[in-house]
């Protein structure tokens, strides 16, 4: 059990650019959840995975936000045409439904629009 | 409209005593509570939870206290270390557990040797 794992760690990107995370979550996590922290404020709900399935997304998921967890193992958060509103740090959690209660986060990736 | 609420910012204790965190929450559907713990440029790290249904949950040096009437809850560390320094974050979710967690801005706590 190597933890919930975030890749890249940081990424600049210029304002237009795409932009594409990788989660890879606890082995047998059923459930997939992605988050936004910006400074100040505390983690936001983005959406989230049971299995391959995508149960439910934020108002704050614009259309330029894409999510997808194909064989409900790892999952990939794609934004397109990046905004400076944008930047913020992206995390990851995942727990295993119905035994757990208690989501474990990645480290996260922190996302510069510049 | 903030469903969990941290209403201090931050809160400097002596190494040693006591440090009390609080959180209130809004929404009702709330029946399970969480802490944790966050580190710069890290993710946040889980501490201790409560269900609804106690009132109370002790894990070594930390204690939730939950108060549903008030719909307040409280975190207590003792004694303190300089290492529980940290952003500490309330969360609350429904479905005992298994909704999206709610979390609050966060308490930035400074233990001073």
């Amino acid at each position: 059990d190597t933890g919930v794992s975030q890749d890249p760690r940081h990424k600049i990107t210029k304002r237009g650019q795409n932009v594409t995370f990788r989660c890879d979550p606890i082995s047998e996590h059923n459930r997939l959840y992605w988050y936004r922290q910006t400074l100040g404020q505390g983690p936001e709900f983005l959406t989230y995975f049971q299995n391959e399935a995508q149960l439910e997304k934020s108002r704050l998921l614009s259309d330029r936000f894409s999510a997808e967890r194909p064989k409900g193992s790892f999952s990939t958060l794609e934004i397109q045409r990046t905004e400076q509103g944008d930047s913020a740090m992206y995390l990851c959690a995942s727990l295993r439904t119905p035994a757990n209660t208690e989501a474990f986060f990645g480290q996260g990736t922190r996302l510069t629009v510049v | 409209d903030q469903q969990v609420k941290q209403n201090s910012p931050s809160l400097s204790v002596q190494e040693g005593r006591i440090s009390i965190l609080n959180c209130d929450y809004t929404n009702s559907m709330f029946d399970y509570f969480l802490w944790y713990k966050k580190y710069p440029a890290e993710g946040p790290t889980f501490l201790i939870s409560i269900s609804s249904i106690k009132d109370k949950n002790e894990d070594g040096r930390f204690t939730v206290f939950l108060n549903k009437s008030a719909k307040h809850l409280s975190l207590h560390i003792v004694p303190s270390q300089p290492g529980d320094s940290a952003v500490y974050f309330c969360a609350a979710s429904g479905q005992g557990g298994s909704e999206k967690l709610v979390f609050g801005k966060g308490t930035k706590l400074t233990v001073n040797p």
